[in-house]
């Protein structure tokens, strides 16, 4: 079974700091995605990364895939209260659907 | 365009109740999936199809638990009979192929 442990689990922040989060396996995965779930609402996709090596930014968010494509990781520049929410990295491995992790549920404070 | 559209947002009923939980797809999708989450053992997959056809289902936790896709724009989900520990919130999501997944606002069930 394919498993992808997310730390930490929680995280609290003062706006403006910087943080990073990470999604490890000890699978390769052909892609892995990251998702961002609001209270109330389903996780929406923020990024796919694909190559081994791979870095990705989204406006304040820098997405890594690691080399050996096992692992990645988040990180947000200047975190905003709006950056809150629970962080679901998941994993693909082509034929399968995918795998989630538990998530890194965010908290920043103003 | 409309997202995944589920139905009833918020199910309160009693232990031993039938539930039926309802999802529409994205227009288009092929693929469509059944996540149960809490916060205890996260979002876990319960049964996908693919072009309605349900090609895996061993996350469906026992018989109580069955789903169906009659059509390309329509699935459910039925617990029957429901017990406390089914209490979770259901997310539905398509997608074309499997890889980009676009879930619906789920379904917060509470069984007393």
């Amino acid at each position: 079974t394919q498993l992808l442990e997310q730390s930490p689990q929680f995280l609290s922040i003062q706006e403006g700091e910087n943080l990073t989060v990470y999604c490890n396996s000890s699978s390769v995965f052909s892609s892995l995605q990251w998702y961002r779930q609001e209270p109330g609402e389903g996780p929406v996709l923020l990024v796919t990364v694909v190559t081994g090596g791979e870095v990705k930014k989204l406006k304040r968010l820098t997405f890594q895939f690691g080399d050996a494509r096992k692992d990645s990781s988040l990180h947000i520049t200047a975190a905003q209260p709006g950056d809150t929410g629970l962080y679901l990295c998941a994993g693909d491995s082509g034929n399968t659907p995918l795998v989630f992790g538990k998530g890194t549920r965010l908290s920043v404070i103003a | 365009d409309a997202g995944v559209i589920q139905s009833p947002r918020h199910e309160v009923t009693e232990m031993g109740q039938e539930v039926t939980l309802r999802c529409k797809p994205i227009s288009g999708h092929n693929s469509l999936f059944w996540y149960r989450q809490t916060m205890m053992r996260g979002l876990e997959l319960l049964i996908y199809f693919n072009n309605n056809v349900p090609i895996d289902d061993s996350g469906m936790p026992e018989d109580r638990f069955s789903a169906k896709m009659p059509n390309a724009s329509f699935s459910t989900l039925k617990i029957q009979p429901s017990e406390p520990r089914d209490s979770a919130v259901y997310f539905c999501a398509s997608s074309l192929g499997h890889a980009w997944l676009f879930f619906g606002e789920g379904s917060r069930l509470t069984v007393l």
